[in-house]
């Protein structure tokens, strides 16, 4: 199971960070995924962490202003985004998949960051 | 980032089939890759409904009925998502995904109306 911190309301320019607290064995969690969706626009994967070494792989679109980082003492996966954009205003959800490359099947319930001026 | 293209809409009525379509860009050829498959309902996360790569290589989500399946058009470049018998709660946005290389990218989503 995936829960995820709260919405956040941020200022453009601001960073964001969200949190996404793993429950299971870690073997569960071998890729954790995040992934946004703008409102009414489709899904757009943003970045995988793998909580076993910390290695991680961001999208183009976001690599530069994206940090996902893991917390082994808390099982909980953080996503930072900086100097936010209008554009950026979206729900954010946390995912795992049991390989890389395989499906993305389970997903926390998402959190609305709004970005505004 | 490749782009998948998915129609917009899509509609069917109670008991039809729906056949939803998704087209990878040349240069990455449907054949490699394995289809993934997610139902959106709103205000829900995406809901992992399936993958296909080839009839001996495919996958159903847990608690996917046998009605949501995948195949391919090589011809066309495309992945196709078939529902059989389409029930009313099947309307939602469609979406697929690949993995092309270490980074994964969406297509743009069908919203299925169910008339």
């Amino acid at each position: 199971q995936l829960v995820q911190s709260g919405a956040a309301v941020k200022r453009t320019g601001a960073a964001v960070k969200v949190s996404c607290k793993a429950s299971g064995d870690s073997f569960t969690y071998r890729y954790l995924h995040w992934v946004r969706q703008a409102p009414g626009q489709a899904l757009e994967w943003m970045g995988w962490i793998t909580p076993s070494n910390g290695d991680t792989q961001y999208a183009q679109k976001v690599q530069d202003r994206l940090t996902i980082t893991w917390d082994r003492s808390m099982t909980t996966a953080y996503m930072e985004l900086s100097s936010l954009r209008s554009e950026d205003t979206a729900m954010y959800y946390c995912a795992r998949s049991p390989y890389l490359g395989d499906e993305i099947d389970i997903w926390g319930q998402g959190t609305l960051v709004t970005v505004s001026s | 980032q490749p782009v998948l293209i998915q129609p917009p809409s899509s509609s069917a009525s109670p008991g039809e089939s729906a056949r939803l379509t998704c087209t990878l860009p040349s240069g990455i050829n449907v054949v490699g890759y394995n289809i993934y498959w997610y139902q959106q309902k709103p205000g829900s996360p995406p809901r992992y409904l399936l993958y296909y790569h080839s009839d001996s290589d495919k996958g159903q989500g847990s608690g996917v009925p046998s009605r949501f399946s995948g195949s391919k058009d090589v011809s066309a470049n495309t992945g196709i998502l078939v529902i059989s018998g389409v029930q009313s709660d099947d309307e939602a946005d469609y979406y697929c995904m690949i993995w092309p290389g270490n980074t994964s990218v969406f297509g743009g989503g069908t919203k299925l109306t169910v008339l």
